[in-house]
Protein backbone atom coordinates (compact mmCIF):
# COMPACT_ATOMS: atom_id res chain seq x y z
CA UNK A 1 0.00 0.00 0.00
CA UNK A 2 1.08 3.79 -0.74
CA UNK A 3 2.96 5.23 2.37
CA UNK A 4 4.48 8.69 2.92
CA UNK A 5 6.44 8.95 6.62
CA UNK A 6 7.79 11.60 7.76
CA UNK A 7 10.43 12.47 9.94
CA UNK A 8 10.35 12.94 13.55
CA UNK A 9 9.55 16.47 15.62
CA UNK A 10 12.18 18.91 15.27
CA UNK A 11 12.76 22.21 17.55
CA UNK A 12 14.23 25.20 16.69
CA UNK A 13 15.76 28.14 17.48
CA UNK A 14 14.35 31.76 15.35
CA UNK A 15 16.71 32.03 12.39
CA UNK A 16 17.58 28.62 12.08
CA UNK A 17 16.75 26.14 9.31
CA UNK A 18 14.74 23.22 9.34
CA UNK A 19 14.93 20.20 6.79
CA UNK A 20 11.70 17.61 6.97
CA UNK A 21 12.18 14.53 4.90
CA UNK A 22 8.93 12.12 3.56
CA UNK A 23 9.90 8.73 2.43
CA UNK A 24 7.54 7.30 0.42
CA UNK A 25 6.54 3.65 -0.76
CA UNK A 26 4.12 1.61 -2.41
CA UNK A 27 4.25 3.51 -5.29
CA UNK A 28 5.87 5.00 -8.48
CA UNK A 29 7.71 7.57 -7.00
CA UNK A 30 8.31 9.97 -10.24
CA UNK A 31 4.94 8.99 -11.03
CA UNK A 32 3.15 12.00 -9.06
CA UNK A 33 4.00 14.92 -7.69
CA UNK A 34 3.97 15.91 -4.15
CA UNK A 35 3.10 18.88 -1.85
CA UNK A 36 3.71 20.08 1.25
CA UNK A 37 0.98 21.83 3.77
CA UNK A 38 1.52 23.42 7.91
CA UNK A 39 -1.25 23.39 10.04
CA UNK A 40 -0.29 26.02 13.17
CA UNK A 41 -1.47 24.76 16.08
CA UNK A 42 -5.38 25.02 16.38
CA UNK A 43 -5.58 26.41 13.17
CA UNK A 44 -6.28 25.54 9.51
CA UNK A 45 -4.46 24.40 6.57
CA UNK A 46 -1.88 26.24 4.25
CA UNK A 47 -0.59 25.07 1.32
CA UNK A 48 3.48 25.98 0.34
CA UNK A 49 3.84 24.50 -2.67
CA UNK A 50 4.88 21.41 -4.68
CA UNK A 51 7.90 19.38 -6.54
CA UNK A 52 7.62 17.60 -9.37
CA UNK A 53 9.70 14.29 -8.85
CA UNK A 54 11.15 13.51 -12.29
CA UNK A 55 12.40 16.81 -13.13
CA UNK A 56 12.89 18.23 -9.44
CA UNK A 57 11.17 21.05 -10.64
CA UNK A 58 9.19 23.20 -7.59
CA UNK A 59 6.47 25.71 -7.58
CA UNK A 60 5.97 27.61 -4.29
CA UNK A 61 3.22 29.99 -2.57
CA UNK A 62 4.36 33.02 -2.96
CA UNK A 63 3.96 33.52 0.63
CA UNK A 64 7.12 31.43 0.91
CA UNK A 65 9.28 32.07 -1.77
CA UNK A 66 12.81 32.62 -1.31
CA UNK A 67 12.39 31.25 2.44
CA UNK A 68 11.29 27.42 1.15
CA UNK A 69 13.41 25.15 -0.45
CA UNK A 70 11.65 21.09 -1.95
CA UNK A 71 14.16 18.77 -3.40
CA UNK A 72 13.63 15.41 -3.60
CA UNK A 73 16.23 11.77 -4.06
CA UNK A 74 14.78 9.74 -6.39
CA UNK A 75 17.02 6.53 -5.51
CA UNK A 76 15.36 6.52 -2.27
CA UNK A 77 12.24 7.64 -3.04
CA UNK A 78 12.15 10.31 -0.50
CA UNK A 79 10.97 14.21 -0.75
CA UNK A 80 12.52 16.96 1.35
CA UNK A 81 11.23 20.50 2.46
CA UNK A 82 13.70 22.90 3.49
CA UNK A 83 12.23 26.52 5.11
CA UNK A 84 14.56 28.95 6.68
CA UNK A 85 14.82 32.09 8.94
CA UNK A 86 12.51 30.15 10.41
CA UNK A 87 9.94 32.62 13.22
CA UNK A 88 7.59 31.42 16.37
CA UNK A 89 4.74 31.74 13.74
CA UNK A 90 6.13 29.02 11.73
CA UNK A 91 5.57 26.87 14.83
CA UNK A 92 3.23 24.03 13.00
CA UNK A 93 2.98 20.35 11.60
CA UNK A 94 4.37 19.67 8.11
CA UNK A 95 2.59 17.33 6.11
CA UNK A 96 3.59 16.22 2.79
CA UNK A 97 1.06 14.84 0.69
CA UNK A 98 1.11 13.12 -3.08
CA UNK A 99 -1.04 14.18 -5.78
CA UNK A 100 -4.06 11.77 -6.12
CA UNK A 101 -2.95 11.93 -9.77
CA UNK A 102 -0.32 13.26 -11.86
CA UNK A 103 -0.39 17.18 -11.36
CA UNK A 104 -3.91 17.25 -10.31
CA UNK A 105 -3.66 18.90 -7.34
CA UNK A 106 -6.02 16.80 -4.53
CA UNK A 107 -4.03 15.49 -1.87
CA UNK A 108 -4.36 11.64 -1.13
CA UNK A 109 -2.77 10.42 0.80
CA UNK A 110 -0.86 11.91 2.92
CA UNK A 111 2.10 11.77 5.70
CA UNK A 112 1.53 11.60 9.36
CA UNK A 113 3.31 15.44 9.71
CA UNK A 114 5.80 16.43 11.67
CA UNK A 115 5.57 18.82 14.61
CA UNK A 116 8.61 22.07 14.07
CA UNK A 117 8.94 24.52 17.17
CA UNK A 118 10.28 27.50 17.07
CA UNK A 119 11.17 28.78 20.41
CA UNK A 120 14.06 30.68 21.77
CA UNK B 1 -6.07 34.41 -4.25
CA UNK B 2 -9.05 32.40 -4.04
CA UNK B 3 -10.47 32.78 -0.95
CA UNK B 4 -13.01 29.56 0.54
CA UNK B 5 -14.99 30.81 3.27
CA UNK B 6 -16.93 27.16 5.03
CA UNK B 7 -19.85 27.73 7.22
CA UNK B 8 -21.20 27.43 9.87
CA UNK B 9 -17.93 27.32 12.02
CA UNK B 10 -19.52 24.83 14.58
CA UNK B 11 -22.53 21.83 13.74
CA UNK B 12 -23.75 20.71 16.17
CA UNK B 13 -25.71 17.34 15.53
CA UNK B 14 -26.85 14.23 16.92
CA UNK B 15 -25.32 9.96 15.31
CA UNK B 16 -27.93 9.69 12.57
CA UNK B 17 -28.82 13.19 11.11
CA UNK B 18 -28.21 14.95 8.42
CA UNK B 19 -25.17 17.32 8.15
CA UNK B 20 -24.99 19.77 5.67
CA UNK B 21 -21.63 21.76 4.95
CA UNK B 22 -20.77 24.96 2.91
CA UNK B 23 -17.84 25.98 1.16
CA UNK B 24 -18.48 29.30 -0.49
CA UNK B 25 -15.10 30.82 -3.22
CA UNK B 26 -14.40 34.28 -3.74
CA UNK B 27 -13.89 33.56 -7.58
CA UNK B 28 -15.15 30.98 -9.80
CA UNK B 29 -13.35 27.47 -9.15
CA UNK B 30 -15.46 25.73 -11.64
CA UNK B 31 -15.72 21.70 -10.09
CA UNK B 32 -12.30 22.25 -8.86
CA UNK B 33 -12.74 21.79 -5.32
CA UNK B 34 -12.06 19.20 -2.72
CA UNK B 35 -12.95 18.28 0.82
CA UNK B 36 -10.92 16.39 3.38
CA UNK B 37 -11.69 14.68 6.97
CA UNK B 38 -9.59 15.79 9.78
CA UNK B 39 -9.73 14.19 13.06
CA UNK B 40 -7.78 15.31 16.28
CA UNK B 41 -3.69 14.12 15.91
CA UNK B 42 -4.40 12.92 12.49
CA UNK B 43 -3.75 13.97 9.25
CA UNK B 44 -6.17 14.88 6.56
CA UNK B 45 -8.07 12.15 4.28
CA UNK B 46 -9.74 13.01 1.47
CA UNK B 47 -13.39 12.88 0.70
CA UNK B 48 -14.37 14.12 -2.62
CA UNK B 49 -12.57 15.38 -5.18
CA UNK B 50 -14.28 17.77 -8.46
CA UNK B 51 -16.97 18.98 -6.17
CA UNK B 52 -19.01 15.19 -6.42
CA UNK B 53 -16.46 12.28 -6.89
CA UNK B 54 -16.06 10.41 -3.65
CA UNK B 55 -12.45 9.11 -2.63
CA UNK B 56 -11.50 5.54 -3.04
CA UNK B 57 -13.00 3.92 0.14
CA UNK B 58 -15.29 7.34 0.95
CA UNK B 59 -18.78 5.60 2.17
CA UNK B 60 -21.67 6.59 0.16
CA UNK B 61 -23.05 8.98 3.04
CA UNK B 62 -20.55 11.27 2.23
CA UNK B 63 -21.98 13.53 -1.01
CA UNK B 64 -20.65 16.50 -2.59
CA UNK B 65 -22.34 19.14 -4.75
CA UNK B 66 -21.89 22.31 -6.60
CA UNK B 67 -20.07 24.68 -8.92
CA UNK B 68 -18.55 28.08 -9.18
CA UNK B 69 -18.86 29.19 -6.00
CA UNK B 70 -20.69 27.81 -4.37
CA UNK B 71 -20.13 24.06 -2.96
CA UNK B 72 -22.35 21.63 -0.25
CA UNK B 73 -20.89 18.47 1.05
CA UNK B 74 -23.34 16.21 2.76
CA UNK B 75 -23.22 13.20 5.45
CA UNK B 76 -26.79 11.74 5.22
CA UNK B 77 -26.71 10.16 8.09
CA UNK B 78 -24.05 10.83 10.88
CA UNK B 79 -22.15 7.97 12.04
CA UNK B 80 -20.19 8.22 15.25
CA UNK B 81 -16.42 8.64 13.80
CA UNK B 82 -17.87 11.13 11.47
CA UNK B 83 -17.22 13.88 14.37
CA UNK B 84 -14.59 15.42 13.08
CA UNK B 85 -13.22 18.76 11.25
CA UNK B 86 -13.59 19.64 8.02
CA UNK B 87 -11.65 21.47 5.04
CA UNK B 88 -12.50 22.42 1.34
CA UNK B 89 -9.64 23.09 -1.15
CA UNK B 90 -9.36 24.74 -4.14
CA UNK B 91 -7.32 23.39 -7.37
CA UNK B 92 -8.65 26.16 -9.99
CA UNK B 93 -5.90 29.01 -9.52
CA UNK B 94 -2.42 29.29 -8.15
CA UNK B 95 -2.12 29.38 -5.19
CA UNK B 96 -3.80 25.96 -3.85
CA UNK B 97 -5.99 27.04 -1.07
CA UNK B 98 -8.13 26.19 1.78
CA UNK B 99 -11.85 27.17 3.63
CA UNK B 100 -10.96 27.86 7.26
CA UNK B 101 -13.08 24.42 8.36
CA UNK B 102 -16.66 23.43 10.07
CA UNK B 103 -16.33 21.31 12.76
CA UNK B 104 -18.88 18.78 12.97
CA UNK B 105 -19.22 17.82 16.82
CA UNK B 106 -21.71 16.10 18.83
CA UNK B 107 -24.78 17.59 20.61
Amino acid sequence: QVQLVQSGAEVKKPGASVKVSCKTSGYTFTDYYMHWVRQAPGHGLEWMGRINPNTGDANYAQKFQGRVTMTRVTSITTAYMELSSLRSDDTAVYYCARDLHWADNWFDPWGQGTLVTVSS
Amino acid sequence: ENVLTQSPATLSLSPGQRATLSCRASQSVSTYLAWYQQKPGQAPRLLIFDASNRASGIPARFSGSGSGTDFTLTISSLEPEDFAVYYCQQRNKWPLTFGGGTKVEIK
